[in-house]
């Protein structure tokens, strides 16, 4: 059973559109929900994360929306440009121990 | 920003034989981590390390697998005797906080056992 579930494997958006990512969870006990951006070749790198006591993170054109009563969260990517073309990871953690990660959506932006 | 760096990129052994990847992590960071990635799948977290001692580990974490640090040099994941399953993308990662604060990843070393 997955704990953290992304609903799409893959996203296409125009260039100046907004990517929207979702992404849901299992354990109602985690409290860390990092957004990690990945590049074919190389290893994930933190986007942008939340903690459970939040709704709302924005980070630029990153913003990650959070309900923890529905357990799930949003990436949402403002004006998309051709190089956020990547694989979003979400991932969740509860009470500092380890990342369990979702098993991410590939954006790609088209100009 | 900060550069965790990974030993091979690229590793092919034969099945039953030892493997070692090393991890050079983040200067001043204290807690490291081994994630596996099968292609296509999501990233798995194997282990982490604090102190010297393997703090948590998920069941991926076979017994034929081990980490240590030694001396403040490398980080590294051993697997002895490896088997076909262990063919994956392994990632280390370190964290200057601990499991909640943001956790830097190198580039993954690609394993492939024949």
């Amino acid at each position: 059973q997955q704990q953290v579930r992304q609903s799409s494997q893959s996203l296409t958006v125009w260039e100046g559109e907004t990517a929207i990512l979702n992404c849901s969870y299992e354990n109602s006990a985690f409290d860390y929900f990092p957004w990690y951006q990945q590049f074919p070749g190389e290893g994930p790198a933190l986007l942008i994360a939340i903690r459970s006591v939040s709704d709302k993170k924005e980070d630029g054109r990153f913003t990650i929306f959070f309900n923890k009563r529905e357990k799930n969260l949003s990436l949402h990517i403002k004006d998309s440009q051709p190089g956020d073309s990547a694989t979003y990871f979400c991932a969740a953690s509860q009470g500092g121990r380890a990342l369990i990660f979702g098993t991410g959506t590939t954006v790609s932006v088209s100009p | 920003g900060p550069k965790v760096l990974q030993i091979p990129s690229h590793q092919i052994i034969d099945m039953g034989q030892m493997v070692t990847l090393n991890c050079d992590p983040v200067s001043n960071h204290l807690y490291f981590y081994w994630y596996k990635q099968i292609l296509g799948q999501q990233m798995e977290f194997l282990v982490n390390f604090y102190n010297g001692k393997v703090m948590e580990k998920s069941k991926l974490f076979k017994d034929q697998f081990s980490v240590e640090r030694p001396d403040g040099s490398y980080f590294t994941l051993k697997i002895q005797p490896t088997a076909l399953e262990d063919s994956a993308v392994y990632f280390c990662a370190s964290s200057s906080t601990g499991g909640a604060g943001e956790q830097y990843f190198g580039p993954g070393t690609r394993l492939t056992v024949l």
